[in-house]
Protein backbone atom coordinates (compact mmCIF):
# COMPACT_ATOMS: atom_id res chain seq x y z
CA UNK A 1 0.00 0.00 0.00
CA UNK A 2 1.24 3.89 -1.07
CA UNK A 3 1.95 5.72 2.40
CA UNK A 4 -0.19 8.42 0.44
CA UNK A 5 -3.02 7.59 -2.05
CA UNK A 6 -5.06 10.18 -4.13
CA UNK A 7 -7.32 9.48 -7.22
CA UNK A 8 -4.87 10.48 -10.15
CA UNK A 9 -8.42 12.12 -12.17
CA UNK A 10 -8.30 13.56 -14.23
CA UNK A 11 -11.31 15.80 -12.98
CA UNK A 12 -12.48 17.41 -15.72
CA UNK A 13 -14.88 20.32 -14.78
CA UNK A 14 -16.44 23.63 -16.13
CA UNK A 15 -15.29 27.24 -15.09
CA UNK A 16 -17.46 28.17 -11.79
CA UNK A 17 -17.66 24.41 -10.52
CA UNK A 18 -17.01 23.19 -7.02
CA UNK A 19 -14.35 20.32 -6.88
CA UNK A 20 -13.19 18.20 -4.42
CA UNK A 21 -10.16 15.97 -4.23
CA UNK A 22 -9.51 13.66 -1.65
CA UNK A 23 -6.53 11.83 0.04
CA UNK A 24 -5.46 9.12 2.48
CA UNK A 25 -2.73 8.22 3.91
CA UNK A 26 -1.25 5.52 6.30
CA UNK A 27 0.89 6.65 8.98
CA UNK A 28 -1.57 7.45 11.68
CA UNK A 29 1.39 9.06 13.52
CA UNK A 30 1.84 11.77 10.80
CA UNK A 31 1.73 15.27 12.32
CA UNK A 32 1.91 17.82 9.33
CA UNK A 33 -0.23 17.77 5.84
CA UNK A 34 -0.23 19.91 3.26
CA UNK A 35 -1.35 20.39 -0.54
CA UNK A 36 1.22 21.25 -3.14
CA UNK A 37 0.23 22.52 -6.34
CA UNK A 38 2.25 21.37 -9.80
CA UNK A 39 1.50 22.87 -13.16
CA UNK A 40 2.66 21.06 -16.23
CA UNK A 41 6.41 20.52 -16.65
CA UNK A 42 6.95 22.92 -13.37
CA UNK A 43 8.35 22.00 -10.03
CA UNK A 44 5.70 21.55 -7.35
CA UNK A 45 4.58 24.63 -5.00
CA UNK A 46 2.88 25.01 -1.25
CA UNK A 47 -0.57 25.71 -1.96
CA UNK A 48 -1.59 24.86 1.46
CA UNK A 49 -1.02 23.52 5.29
CA UNK A 50 -4.06 21.37 6.59
CA UNK A 51 -4.51 21.75 9.98
CA UNK A 52 -7.13 19.53 12.13
CA UNK A 53 -9.67 22.70 12.27
CA UNK A 54 -10.10 22.93 8.84
CA UNK A 55 -8.37 25.76 7.04
CA UNK A 56 -9.54 27.86 4.02
CA UNK A 57 -7.61 30.56 2.05
CA UNK A 58 -9.90 31.97 -0.47
CA UNK A 59 -11.58 29.76 -2.91
CA UNK A 60 -9.69 26.69 -1.27
CA UNK A 61 -10.31 24.95 2.08
CA UNK A 62 -8.99 22.15 3.18
CA UNK A 63 -10.04 19.59 5.69
CA UNK A 64 -8.33 16.53 8.02
CA UNK A 65 -9.68 13.90 9.22
CA UNK A 66 -7.33 12.13 11.53
CA UNK A 67 -9.94 9.32 12.87
CA UNK A 68 -9.96 8.25 8.86
CA UNK A 69 -6.26 8.93 7.57
CA UNK A 70 -8.18 11.44 5.14
CA UNK A 71 -7.28 14.73 3.99
CA UNK A 72 -9.61 16.72 1.30
CA UNK A 73 -9.26 19.88 -1.19
CA UNK A 74 -12.22 21.78 -2.13
CA UNK A 75 -11.52 24.21 -4.91
CA UNK A 76 -14.90 26.64 -5.26
CA UNK A 77 -15.61 28.78 -9.02
CA UNK A 78 -13.17 26.90 -10.61
CA UNK A 79 -11.03 28.96 -12.74
CA UNK A 80 -8.86 28.30 -15.86
CA UNK A 81 -5.95 29.02 -14.20
CA UNK A 82 -6.42 26.02 -11.29
CA UNK A 83 -5.82 23.55 -13.74
CA UNK A 84 -2.84 21.94 -12.26
CA UNK A 85 -1.74 18.82 -10.81
CA UNK A 86 -2.62 19.16 -6.88
CA UNK A 87 0.09 16.89 -4.58
CA UNK A 88 -1.41 15.60 -1.15
CA UNK A 89 1.67 15.67 0.94
CA UNK A 90 2.27 14.38 4.10
CA UNK A 91 5.02 14.25 6.69
CA UNK A 92 6.95 11.44 7.72
CA UNK A 93 9.68 10.93 10.48
CA UNK A 94 9.24 13.93 11.56
CA UNK A 95 11.64 15.96 8.57
CA UNK A 96 10.56 14.34 5.43
CA UNK A 97 7.74 14.75 3.39
CA UNK A 98 5.96 12.22 1.29
CA UNK A 99 4.07 13.07 -1.93
CA UNK A 100 1.10 11.49 -3.36
CA UNK A 101 1.00 11.10 -7.18
CA UNK A 102 -1.03 13.78 -7.43
CA UNK A 103 -4.90 14.21 -9.19
CA UNK A 104 -5.23 16.02 -12.22
CA UNK A 105 -7.38 18.79 -12.64
CA UNK A 106 -8.49 20.52 -16.02
CA UNK A 107 -10.82 23.15 -15.91
CA UNK A 108 -12.27 23.88 -19.37
CA UNK A 109 -14.71 27.41 -20.41
CA UNK B 1 15.79 36.31 -7.11
CA UNK B 2 17.36 33.18 -7.98
CA UNK B 3 16.03 30.91 -5.22
CA UNK B 4 16.74 26.93 -5.85
CA UNK B 5 19.04 26.41 -9.36
CA UNK B 6 19.86 23.23 -10.37
CA UNK B 7 22.07 22.44 -13.47
CA UNK B 8 22.13 21.16 -16.08
CA UNK B 9 18.26 21.18 -16.76
CA UNK B 10 18.64 18.53 -19.44
CA UNK B 11 21.01 15.79 -20.17
CA UNK B 12 20.99 12.28 -22.27
CA UNK B 13 23.38 9.63 -20.86
CA UNK B 14 24.35 6.21 -22.31
CA UNK B 15 23.91 3.53 -19.65
CA UNK B 16 27.23 3.23 -17.74
CA UNK B 17 28.12 7.03 -17.63
CA UNK B 18 28.31 8.85 -14.77
CA UNK B 19 26.99 13.00 -14.26
CA UNK B 20 26.56 15.07 -11.50
CA UNK B 21 23.86 17.21 -10.78
CA UNK B 22 24.03 20.76 -8.88
CA UNK B 23 21.55 22.34 -6.81
CA UNK B 24 22.44 25.69 -5.40
CA UNK B 25 20.35 28.16 -3.06
CA UNK B 26 20.93 31.39 -2.11
CA UNK B 27 18.34 31.57 0.54
CA UNK B 28 20.11 30.34 3.50
CA UNK B 29 18.83 27.38 3.92
CA UNK B 30 19.92 24.41 5.88
CA UNK B 31 17.61 21.62 4.62
CA UNK B 32 18.35 20.76 1.20
CA UNK B 33 16.82 17.47 -0.54
CA UNK B 34 16.89 15.62 -3.85
CA UNK B 35 13.72 14.05 -5.31
CA UNK B 36 12.88 12.22 -8.42
CA UNK B 37 9.59 11.90 -10.29
CA UNK B 38 8.23 9.13 -12.28
CA UNK B 39 5.01 9.12 -13.91
CA UNK B 40 2.20 8.08 -11.52
CA UNK B 41 4.85 7.52 -8.71
CA UNK B 42 5.01 10.93 -6.82
CA UNK B 43 7.86 12.38 -5.82
CA UNK B 44 10.11 10.21 -3.96
CA UNK B 45 13.33 11.05 -1.92
CA UNK B 46 16.60 10.12 -3.12
CA UNK B 47 19.13 11.59 -0.34
CA UNK B 48 19.03 15.14 1.87
CA UNK B 49 20.97 17.24 3.84
CA UNK B 50 20.27 18.56 7.69
CA UNK B 51 23.37 21.13 7.20
CA UNK B 52 26.38 21.80 5.82
CA UNK B 53 29.11 18.48 5.79
CA UNK B 54 25.96 15.85 6.30
CA UNK B 55 23.74 13.89 4.07
CA UNK B 56 21.07 11.11 4.73
CA UNK B 57 19.14 7.97 2.57
CA UNK B 58 15.96 8.70 1.69
CA UNK B 59 13.64 6.21 0.06
CA UNK B 60 15.55 5.18 -3.02
CA UNK B 61 18.80 6.32 -2.42
CA UNK B 62 20.76 3.22 -4.64
CA UNK B 63 22.70 4.17 -7.44
CA UNK B 64 23.04 8.30 -6.32
CA UNK B 65 25.32 9.63 -3.85
CA UNK B 66 25.34 13.19 -2.76
CA UNK B 67 27.92 15.92 -1.18
CA UNK B 68 27.32 19.12 0.62
CA UNK B 69 30.47 20.44 1.15
CA UNK B 70 28.85 23.97 1.44
CA UNK B 71 26.38 24.87 3.02
CA UNK B 72 24.05 26.62 -0.45
CA UNK B 73 25.20 23.63 -2.57
CA UNK B 74 24.07 20.01 -2.76
CA UNK B 75 25.66 18.10 -5.43
CA UNK B 76 23.71 14.52 -6.77
CA UNK B 77 26.09 12.08 -8.75
CA UNK B 78 25.08 9.21 -11.05
CA UNK B 79 28.67 6.77 -11.13
CA UNK B 80 26.86 4.76 -13.81
CA UNK B 81 23.86 5.40 -14.93
CA UNK B 82 21.16 2.85 -15.72
CA UNK B 83 18.04 3.53 -18.19
CA UNK B 84 16.27 3.45 -14.56
CA UNK B 85 17.18 6.60 -13.79
CA UNK B 86 15.75 8.03 -16.48
CA UNK B 87 13.46 10.24 -14.72
CA UNK B 88 12.90 14.28 -13.41
CA UNK B 89 15.22 15.19 -10.77
CA UNK B 90 13.87 18.12 -8.33
CA UNK B 91 16.51 19.59 -5.54
CA UNK B 92 14.08 21.58 -3.23
CA UNK B 93 15.66 23.59 0.65
CA UNK B 94 13.99 24.50 3.36
CA UNK B 95 14.76 26.36 6.42
CA UNK B 96 14.24 23.98 9.32
CA UNK B 97 12.65 20.54 9.01
CA UNK B 98 9.84 19.75 6.32
CA UNK B 99 7.67 20.15 9.26
CA UNK B 100 6.27 23.01 8.34
CA UNK B 101 5.53 21.90 5.10
CA UNK B 102 7.59 24.70 2.78
CA UNK B 103 10.28 23.28 0.49
CA UNK B 104 11.19 25.52 -2.71
CA UNK B 105 11.91 23.38 -5.29
CA UNK B 106 14.35 24.17 -8.37
CA UNK B 107 12.82 23.84 -11.84
CA UNK B 108 13.57 20.43 -12.38
CA UNK B 109 16.57 18.48 -14.57
CA UNK B 110 15.21 16.20 -17.17
CA UNK B 111 17.77 13.23 -17.61
CA UNK B 112 16.91 10.30 -20.05
CA UNK B 113 19.47 7.32 -19.96
CA UNK B 114 19.53 5.23 -23.15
Amino acid sequence: RKEVEQDPGPFNVPEGATVAFNCTYSNSASQSFFWYRQDCRKEPKLLMSVYSSGNEDGRFTAQLNRASQYISLLIRDSKLSDSATYLCVVNKDGNKLVFGAGTILRVKS
Amino acid sequence: NAGVTQTPKFRVLKTGQSMTLLCAQDMNHEYMYWYRQDPGMGLRLIHYSVGEGTTAKGEVPDGYNVSRLKKQNFLLGLESAAPSQTSVYFCASSPLTGVTGELFFGEGSRLTVL
